[in-house]
């Protein structure tokens, strides 16, 4: 079955750096994009980036263009979120996600999510 | 970016009771409309895509339906296994924006 690993959070200071991971399974990665979504504490859900199948294309939100960036490794089955100046407003819990499509948008399976603090 | 607004934020009902959350987009995004279910100190789940269909193994109580710009989102006879936040998310134009959610509480 599908399955999504995310991995690499923890507590960072502000202006700092931090990769996540997200180990899938279960499926051919390299056919699928891939999304990564945060969720502050108590807060909804934010659609963070997307990377299409074959890497042809990256899409970031406005909050983080610029800072983060996303990456994919078919060989090793592995989708990254490079995260660079951190920020307090970043802390969230980071889910990565799989597009069913080429990267259109729609995520049909997701990680339990990782949780990145931003703090000093 | 599309904004999508979701209503109510909040309500309470009890098992049995039919429970409608709304969505509103704020430009025609087609049927390109999802619906997720966030049960608490979990991931999202995919319920509903492109506004009705149902993924596969979720329970036919759940529904869904709307065009354009208007939404709804359906569950018939309430169960204690419903409460949870619901999202709405478009996906017509990139980024990909979610609703504000609605907590569904259990009377």
């Amino acid at each position: 079955q599908v399955q999504l690993v995310e991995s690499g959070g923890g507590v960072v200071q502000p202006g700092r750096s931090l990769r996540l991971s997200c180990a899938a399974s279960g499926f051919s990665f390299s056919d699928y994009g891939m999304h990564w979504v945060r969720q502050a504490p108590g807060q909804g859900l934010e659609w963070v980036a997307i990377i299409w199948y074959d890497d042809s294309k990256r899409y970031y939100v406005d909050s983080v263009k610029g800072r983060f960036t996303i990456s994919r490794d078919n060989s090793k089955n592995k989708l990254y979120l490079q995260m660079n100046s951190l920020r307090a407003e970043d802390t969230a819990v980071y889910y990565c996600g799989r597009d069913p499509g080429s990267g259109e948008g729609l995520i049909d399976h997701w990680g339990q999510g990782i949780l990145v603090t931003v703090s000093s | 970016d599309i904004q999508m607004t979701q209503s109510p934020s909040s309500l309470s009902a009890s098992v049995g009771d039919r429970v409608t959350i709304t969505c509103q987009a704020s430009q025609d995004i087609s049927n390109y409309l999802n619906w997720y279910r966030q049960k608490p100190g979990k991931a999202p789940e995919l319920l509903i895509n492109d506004a009705l269909s149902l993924q596969t193994g979720v329970p036919s109580r759940f529904s869904g339906s709307g065009s354009g710009t208007d939404f709804t989102f359906t569950i018939n006879s309430l169960q204690p296994e419903d409460l949870a936040t619901y999202y709405c998310q478009q996906y017509d134009n990139l980024p990909p924006t979610f609703g504000g959610g609605t907590k569904v509480e259990i009377k």
